[in-house]
């Protein structure tokens, strides 16, 4: 079956440190990839997507390329703020519709000033 | 426009006795999903309305939880009798129609407790 691995936290950064949170991903076919934040005390929210191979995925400074050879979405942000301090999960979707998100476990970031 | 909302946010209940989540999607959202948080996990899908119409509950422990989507907006989950494995965060999600299933809105989540 379909899923996610993620790099295990919790990450700690100074502010404007350069970070990476590496997702891989099994699944059949040619999923979306995405990468949601959830802030504390919020609900889950989608920061970036990507549809098929080789499309990058950006929003707030953040990016992340799907790769198929290496079945990668790996998330980067050049400069990270304190308000960047939340958990990041990496999800996979079908490329068929109608079928559920898959989850990796999550990593928590913190940023400190 | 107003987001997922679901009560209560939190709940301390004692094993076996039962709970019940509402959750009120997006205004016009079709598609709403129930999520199960596990403290240290991702989310894990239990259940899938289209409009009141369940579409995936493969993953629901039928034996204790029930959902239900009366008219196609508001839902409720409930969990009965409670386990001590039950305690996480039940997320809720919509999204404007299964072909978008994957741009979800989430609410907040309904911390469970069960001791």
């Amino acid at each position: 079956g379909n899923s996610v691995t993620q790099m295990e936290g919790p990450v700690t950064l100074s502010e404007e440190a350069f970070l990476t949170i590496n997702c891989t991903y099994t699944a059949t076919g040619y999923p979306s990839l995405f990468w949601y934040v959830q802030y504390p005390g919020e609900g889950l929210q989608l920061l970036l997507k990507a549809t098929k191979a080789d499309d990058k995925g950006s929003n707030k400074g953040f990016e992340a390329t799907y790769r198929k050879e290496t079945t990668s979405f790996h998330l980067e942000k050049g400069s990270v703020q304190v308000s960047d301090s939340a958990v990041y999960f990496c999800a996979l979707s079908s490329s068929s519709g109608n079928t559920p998100l898959v989850f990796g476990k999550g990593t928590r970031l913190s940023v400190i000033a | 426009e107003a987001g997922v909302a679901q009560s209560p946010r939190y709940k301390i209940i004692e094993k076996r006795q039962s709970v019940a989540f509402w959750c009120n999607p997006i205004s016009g959202h079709a598609t709403l999903y129930w999520y199960q948080q596990i403290l240290g996990q991702g989310p894990k899908l239990l259940i899938q309305f289209q409009n009141n119409g369940v579409v995936d509950d493969s993953q629901l422990p039928k034996d204790r939880f029930s959902a239900e989507r009366l008219k196609g907006v508001d839902s409720t989950l409930k969990i009965q009798p409670a386990k001590l494995e039950d305690s996480a965060v039940y997320l809720c999600a919509s999204s404007l129609d299964w072909e978008t299933s994957y741009e979800q809105y989430f609410g907040p989540g309904t911390r469970l407790t069960v001791t």
